[in-house]
């Protein structure tokens, strides 16, 4: 599975856009990137997931390069309730039937929306 | 989105007692569930692999005799912490994928998270 870096932490105002990037250098071919977000003493929830150019959802867009090396997670319009951590994931979607696609999460990023 | 139930949320337990946490898919069958720990401030890490009707499997440096994982049925798996120790102190977290969903939730292999067991030894 790719490493991920990502920022530690980001401060944002509430209304403002937020862009969190992460690196993945060493991206296989069959990886996707995949992100997740994680309230404090809660489970991470699933936000969105692309393998190239742009997908955008009802709650974020993420960007992709050519290269693929790194992808940026976008969150429009951010309020309070998007103080959170957020994690970057890459790795194949694992095969549909059997125990593979588990989840190895990097130090995610810590983002904080202020009033 | 699919619902995973994790139960207990909260568990406070004297050093040496043993501490059962079960999660269950409410509304689709799991074969394979996931549970992680994670200590204040850090990431998830990714504990084992729970599959149902057979022995779990267990990441590098987790010892299988202290976390006993169990996957009698479809919907549910549970985690035994054994002999439990301050140590043990930490926030254990299930997952499971829905393999039976069409579509998008399928093809992108979300998995759904219960809401964590904060277990506290003292």
């Amino acid at each position: 599975l790719a490493k991920t870096t990502q920022p530690i932490s980001m401060d944002s105002y509430e209304g403002q856009e937020v862009n969190i990037t992460c690196s993945h250098n060493n991206i296989a071919t069959n990886d996707y990137i995949t992100w997740y977000q994680q309230f404090p003493s809660q489970g991470p929830r699933f936000i969105i997931q692309g393998y190239k150019t742009k997908v955008t959802n009802e709650v974020a867009s993420l960007f992709i390069p050519a290269d693929r090396k790194s992808s940026t997670l976008s969150l429009p319009r951010v309020s309070l309730s998007d103080t959170a951590v957020y994690y970057c994931l890459v790795g194949d979607r694992g095969r549909i039937y059997n125990q593979g696609g588990k989840l190895i999460f990097g130090q995610g990023t810590e983002l904080s929306v202020k009033p | 989105g699919a619902v995973v139930s994790q139960h207990p949320s909260r568990v406070i337990c004297k050093s040496g007692t043993s501490v059962k946490i079960e999660c269950r898919s409410l509304d689709f069958q799991a074969t394979t569930m996931f549970w992680y720990r994670q200590f204040p401030k850090q990431s998830l890490m990714l504990m084992a692999t729970s599959n149902e009707g057979s022995k779990a499997t267990y990441e590098q440096g987790v010892e299988k005799d202290k976390f006993l994982i169990n996957h009698a049925s479809l919907t549910l798996s549970t985690l035994t912490v054994t002999s439990a120790h301050p140590e043990d102190s930490s926030f254990y977290i299930c997952s499971a994928r829905d393999l039976g969903a069409t579509g998008e939730r399928r093809t992108k292999n979300i998995q759904y998270f219960g809401a964590g067991t904060r277990l506290s030894v003292l």
